[in-house]
Parts: structure tokens; sequence; C-alpha cells
């Protein structure tokens, strides 16, 4: 079964513009994972934010993380024709289930060049 | 190698045939997966190894899909009499840890598995 929703389902967006994309999970977890996924280079991991932490930084990624609502927010600045792909969240569990992934349904961002 | 790799890329099977899907994992990776991801979702998580040992099955459809990693490197999934249903992209997914605490896994290109 799948722990994570991604909202929106599709995102449009113009090259430049910013692209924010958001995941809401129901159980407790150890770290939260965002991955990107195209057709060239398959799924690859972007970014990874703990239970305690809030906010992290990559480059154009900002990645924000809410334990008390169980959501997370992946956001994309300065967004390029390069980023069109499909973003996922992964939450990994606490001990007993943290060498497990758990994947959300993904978001289908498309930036128009 | 450079990354995980999976062979073949593409599988057109008829039903009731016999598939066998292969995984390289990236060298000294302890831990290898397989995921299922069917058009327009995310991976749903099949399996997991630590070395040779299947610590987790729970994710496999049914009796039909089997794993195996006898050497604690390649990997290989089997799906017997496929069926329709079982057409998909099967992902593979080796780390460097026995668990995500602080490390991702990384992925290979998958297997279109399509059963006519």
């Amino acid at each position: 079964s799948q722990q994570g929703e991604e909202d929106p389902q599709a995102l449009s967006i113009q090259e430049g513009e910013n692209a924010t994309m958001n995941c809401s999970y129901k159980t407790s977890i150890n770290n939260l994972q965002w991955y990107r996924q195209n057709s060239g280079r398959g799924l690859v991991h972007l970014i990874l934010i703990r239970s305690n932490e809030r906010e992290k930084h990559s480059g154009r990624l900002r990645v924000t993380l809410d334990t008390s609502k169980k959501s997370s927010s992946l956001l994309i600045t300065a967004s390029r024709a390069a980023d069109t792909a499909s973003y996922f969240c992964a939450t990994v569990g606490v001990p007993g289930s943290n060498y497990k992934l758990t994947f959300g349904k993904g978001t289908l961002l498309t930036v128009n060049p | 190698g450079a990354g995980v790799s999976q062979s073949p890329r593409y599988k057109v099977a008829k039903r009731g045939q016999d598939v066998a899907l292969r995984c390289d994992p990236i060298s000294g990776h302890v831990s290898l997966f397989w995921y299922q991801q069917a058009l327009g979702q995310g991976p749903e998580f099949l399996t997991y190894f630590q070395n040779e040992a299947q610590l987790d099955k729970s994710g496999l459809p049914s009796d039909r899909f089997f794993a195996e990693r006898p050497e604690g490197s390649v990997s290989t999934l089997k799906i017997q009499r496929t069926q329709q249903e079982d057409s998909a992209v099967y992902l593979c997914a080796s780390s460097l840890a026995r668990s995500f605490t602080r490390i991702e896994a990384f992925f290979g290109q998958g297997t279109r598995l399509t059963v006519v």
C-alpha cells in the first residue's frame, strides 16, 4: 500500500517559474525523501529530510517537513524544461521498517519552454 | 558498474509464460529491493534482501512471484504463469546500508513487462 499522497497530481508551468509539490503521509517516520523519475534517467534521489528537521535546501530545491501535520513540500525554483518529470515522496519508517521506502503516487511536472 | 543495471529493459510475455528479470546492483551494496510500478502510480515494495538473505517478501502479490539473490550480489525476480495484471515496470534498487535512516536508494532503469 502507498503511504503518501502527492498534490497536485499534475502541474504545468512556464520555464523560470517556481513549482511547489506537496506530500502527505499517514504514519510516524524516520525521514522523508524526494525522488524524480523521467524516461531518460529512471528514478533518482533528490533530497532527504529527517524527522527532526523542518527545512532543507539543495541547489534550486527546498524541502519542508511538518511532522505535526504529516506533510512535506518540495519547491523547485527557477524551473527549467529539464525539470519535466514525475516527482515522488517516499517515507522511511521507524525501526522495524526503516529498511523500506514507501512511495506516494507522484506529481507529474511539465515545464514548458 | 557505475549504477544499478537491469535486464531486459523490455519484455513481452504471452499469458501463462514464465519470465525472469535480472538486477545487477552497485558493487558492495548490502541491500537490494524490488519494486513494482503500475502505469501512473508510485513504486510499490515487493521484496528486500540483505546480502543473500531475503528478509521481507511481504509485498510479493502471489506465490507466482519468486525472488532470489544467491550470492549476495545479482538478483533475479521470477514470475511464473504470467497474467495480464502483472504488466508493470519492475524496478530494482540497491543501497550501501541496511536501513534508509541516513542514505538513499539507487534505482535501475527498470524492466517494462507487458503480458499479452
